[in-house]
């Protein structure tokens, strides 16, 4: 069974809308944190955004949030106000903390942002 | 802001070849990771590193690979003989605390020949 589940491989947003996209995770443990990570067509991964699983309020990084719902094992990122810049690749990722300290990520959703 | 820095950003190498990837990670962090992304595809977890050991490899990571810390700010990549499937953009992340978030290089982009 997958991971981390991301069910929307593009979206598109009008400049300056908010845009949502949608992440799942599968996992047993009580312990985990799940972040989610940018990637511009030139390559690199930034990191956006941390949320973890005993953290009671929804993370927020600027025009990031994330939408926490632990019952639904959900974290959707939001992100406000789209940029043209903002066109990229994001991945949801996952640590799970019986499981060492590496990440699985989700296969990525591709954002464009429209003018 | 300080940042994981990755060379070379792109490497060709002939099949059977070695080839290292080199890391500076960000100075004060402990932890350190290697992930690769085949071309269109999602990141995979190769190995993580902690206190001079490899903490944790996934199976990708065979015996054609290795880490090392040469010194106190190089963390390098080396695989031995390298084959095509090896072709990926391979990152270089680290972590201040073992469960924060891992910061990227930009990558090196490797190209199997």
């Amino acid at each position: 069974a997958q991971k981390i589940t991301q069910t929307q491989p593009g979206m598109f947003v009008q400049e300056k809308e908010a845009v949502t996209l949608d992440c799942t995770y599968d996992t047993s443990d009580q312990s985990y944190g799940l972040f989610w990570y940018k990637q511009p067509s030139s390559g690199e991964m930034i990191f956006l955004i941390y949320q973890g699983s005993y953290d009671e309020q929804n993370a927020t990084e600027g025009r990031y949030s994330l939408n926490f719902q632990k019952a639904r094992k959900s974290a959707n990122l939001v992100i406000s106000a789209s940029q043209l810049g903002d066109s990229a690749m994001y991945f949801c990722a996952m640590r799970e903390d019986n499981y060492g300290q590496n990440f699985v990520f989700g296969p990525g959703t591709r954002l464009s942002v429209l003018p | 802001e300080p940042e994981v820095t990755q060379t070379p950003s792109h490497q060709v190498t002939q099949m059977g070849q070695e080839v290292i990837l080199r890391c500076v990670p960000i100075s004060n962090h402990l932890y350190f990771y290697w992930y690769r992304q085949i071309l269109g595809q999602k990141v995979e977890f190769l190995v993580s590193f902690y206190n001079n050991e490899i903490s944790e490899k996934s199976e990708i990571f065979d015996d054609q690979f290795s880490v090392e810390r040469p010194d106190g700010s190089n963390f390098t990549l080396k695989i031995r003989s390298t084959k095509l499937e090896d072709s990926a953009m391979y990152f270089c992340a680290s972590s201040g605390t073992e469960l924060g978030p891992q910061h990227f290089g930009d990558g090196t982009r490797l190209s199997i020949l």
